[in-house]
């Protein structure tokens, strides 16, 4: 089974603190990604990785970076935080390659909450 | 563009009775379809996916999906619903070539004792 291993379950964080949030998969997939979850908005891409230091934005990358610097593992890393960037931050991982039917694996999820 | 509608943010249904989750989709290619659920502070678990082939599936926990291409829909049905049923359900849509999901905004399911 693909493990999907998100350091941290819950943090609490000041405005301003630099935030890092790690991901972790065991799977050799290509594909990384970033997701956060707010009610009643459903789950909206952050960034996502198709490569080892390659990145593409997602549909509300304002806010973040991410790094990947080997295949497994997958940073999401905010460098000012701001309270409206409380909320449940969400690690997924595709496999690649011909023939993918574009199933994600989901971590447990981070939930963050920004004073 | 793909993007997905999912009606009813909040669903209630008694123990037993028909579960129907609506997902409605919009996709200039062919689409592959999924459910996700989502149990209290927990990641996202497939249901089950549509990519090519019988449009009746059928997934985990005994619930299945129709994807009906006439109708731009993949709802979710299960026949008799559980208590350990409870939760937030999730449509999404991707396709070929597309390394993106693009998520519905969920249907929190509750059951009724």
């Amino acid at each position: 089974d693909v493990k999907v291993t998100q350091s941290s379950r819950y943090l609490v964080k000041r405005t301003g603190e630099k935030v890092f949030l790690e991901c972790v998969q065991d799977m050799d997939h290509e594909n990384m990604f970033w997701y956060r979850q707010d009610p009643g908005l459903g789950l909206r891409l952050i960034y996502f990785s198709y490569d080892v230091k390659m990145k593409e934005k997602g549909d509300i990358p304002e806010g973040y970076s991410v790094s990947r610097e080997k295949k497994e593992r997958f940073s999401l890393i905010l460098e000012s935080a701001s309270t409206n960037q409380t909320s449940m931050y969400l690690c997924a991982t595709k496999a690649g390659g011909v023939g993918n039917t574009g199933e994600l694996f989901f971590g447990e999820g981070s939930r963050l909450t920004v004073l | 563009a793909q993007s997905v509608t999912q009606l009813g943010s909040h669903v209630s249904v008694s123990e037993g009775a028909l579960v129907l989750l609506r997902c409605n989709y919009s996709s200039s290619v062919p689409p592959y379809l999924f459910w996700y659920v989502q149990y209290p502070n927990q990641g996202l678990q497939l249901l089950l996916k549509y990519t090519t082939g019988a449009t009746l599936v059928k997934g985990i926990n005994g619930f299945e999906a129709e994807f009906k291409k006439s109708e731009t829909s993949f709802h979710l049905t299960k026949p008799s619903a559980h208590m350990s049923d409870a939760a937030e359900y999730f449509c999404a849509v991707s396709n070929f070539g597309n390394e993106k999901l693009t998520f519905g905004t969920g249907t929190r399911l509750t059951i009724i004792p």
